[in-house]
């Protein structure tokens, strides 16, 4: 079965710093990899994808994401934080044949000046 | 132009009535999904419905009840609302296959009384 974990229920990070949220997952196929963003009272945003091919993905907002089979992880990162960044990230993952999505718990990113 | 739609956004309620949430989606997709987010933020599918068939139903109780007149609308009815019930819920779509992104309604934060 698929699961996600997402280590760091908040991160906190200074405006201008490195972003790094951590996401592992547990897939028995080849999995497919999505970081969503959660701003307050709203839905959720794709902010990145990968399914195959090159395994640095290039999101919105300055977002990246590396896929390491090796390490089964899938962590996001952004190398200049800025408060509008502030706001509740999920990583998901998807297997071939299931059209779900199972979540982590989020992380709550929080920005200070 | 909004792409995911859901009515109505907030839904305050006492406790063994029945109510409805209506989803739309603008996009041209084939499966519509219901997520239920919990106090803790945590995401958990609830049903996925593909060209107007279930192919998911994630041992929802049955006092919930989804219908998709078609592939664009999928409304959730929820019958004999309990204390548990309140949660935000979301609306999502996306293309027919596991690797595509899904769109996520602004949700609907369901309250009981």
């Amino acid at each position: 079965a698929q699961s996600v974990t997402q280590l760091g229920s908040h991160v906190s990070v200074s405006e201008g710093a490195l972003v790094l949220l951590r996401c592992n997952y547990s897939s028995s196929v080849p999995p497919y990899l999505f970081w969503y963003v959660q701003y307050p009272n709203q839905g959720l945003q794709l902010l990145l994808k990968y399914t195959t091919g090159a395994t640095l993905v290039k999101g919105i907002n300055g977002f990246e994401a590396e896929f390491k089979k090796s390490e089964t992880s899938f962590h996001l990162t952004k190398p200049s934080a800025h408060m509008s960044d502030a706001a509740e990230y999920f990583c998901a993952v998807g297997e071939t044949g299931f059209q779900k999505l199972v979540f982590g718990t989020g992380t709550r990113l929080l920005v200070s000046p | 132009d909004t792409a995911v739609s859901q009515t109505p956004k907030y839904l305050v309620t006492q406790m063994g009535n029945d109510k409805s949430i209506k989803c739309e989606q603008n996009l041209g997709h084939d499966t519509m999904y219901w997520y239920k987010q919990d106090s803790k933020k945590f995401l958990k599918i609830m049903f996925s419905y593909n060209n107007k068939e279930l192919i998911i139903n994630e041992t929802v109780p049955n006092r919930f009840s989804p219908k998709s007149p078609d592939k664009a609308h999928l409304n959730l009815h929820i019958n004999s609302l309990e204390l548990g019930d309140s949660a935000v819920y979301f609306c999502a779509s996306s293309q027919e296959y596991s690797n595509q992104p899904q769109h996520f309604g602004d949700g609907t934060r369901l309250s009981i009384l």
